[in-house]
């Protein structure tokens, strides 16, 4: 059963810091690792994917991804109160397979 | 920026009715994908589609479930006979082939009530 982990949260910082979101997986055979987040009632909205173990840059994100730990992670800096949201980890085997979802982490950014 | 659309955005049926949700992909997809949400749990995925065929589905796809492309935009998921259960929002995504971006992306989602 392939699954990945998060810490539910609510994870609250405060306006300007920096968000911190881990996320484990348990397949090692996983390829693709994304990151979506949600607001209340709506569809997921991608933010970042990563492919490769390192870091990868987007503007105020960073995904990180370590292979041989099974572990991804997500920084936001300059944390706003419009990144208040759920973000969902979500692995793939390949390009085509279906994107496994965790729970999410609620983040409250405290204005 | 083309997106996923999806229609309704909200559906109340009764029990044991069949329901048809409709998705529009984006153009120059070839992948797609039906997922559920129940009301504070996980996304889950129920189907994948390809070529004109289902390329996966989970055990939730049961019986009571079919997917189908009848034109060259539409991807329509039906459920013949709703149970209380399979309330939820139900999101449809697309990915483009190989070469492309492998990410998939979602439509805004119908929430489906089944009464």
């Amino acid at each position: 059963q392939k699954e990945v982990e998060q810490n539910s949260g609510p994870l609250s910082v405060p306006e300007g810091a920096i968000a911190s979101l881990n996320c484990t997986y348990s397949d090692r055979g996983s390829q693709s690792f994304f990151w979506y987040r949600q607001y209340s009632g709506k569809s997921p909205e991608l933010i970042m994917f990563i492919y490769s173990n390192g870091d990868k840059e987007d503007g105020r994100f960073t995904a990180q991804l370590n292979k041989a730990s099974q572990y991804v992670s997500l920084l936001i800096r300059d944390s706003q109160p419009s990144d208040s949201a759920t973000y969902l980890c979500a692995v793939n085997m390949r390009r085509d397979d279906k994107i496994i979802f965790g729970k999410g982490t609620r983040l409250h950014i405290l204005p | 920026e083309p997106e996923v659309t999806q229609t309704p955005s909200h559906q109340v049926t009764q029990m044991g009715q069949e329901v048809i949700l409709r998705c529009v992909p984006i153009s120059n997809h070839l992948y797609f994908y039906w997922y559920r949400q129940i009301l504070g749990q996980k996304v889950e995925f129920l189907v994948s589609f390809y070529n004109n065929e289902i390329s996966e589905k989970s055990e939730i796809f049961d019986d009571q479930f079919s997917v189908e492309r009848p034109d060259g935009s539409n991807f329509t998921l039906k459920i013949r006979s709703t149970k209380l259960e399979d309330s939820a929002m139900y999101f449809c995504a697309s990915s483009p082939r190989a070469g492309g971006s492998e990410t998939q992306y979602f439509g805004p989602g119908t929430r489906l009530l089944v009464l």
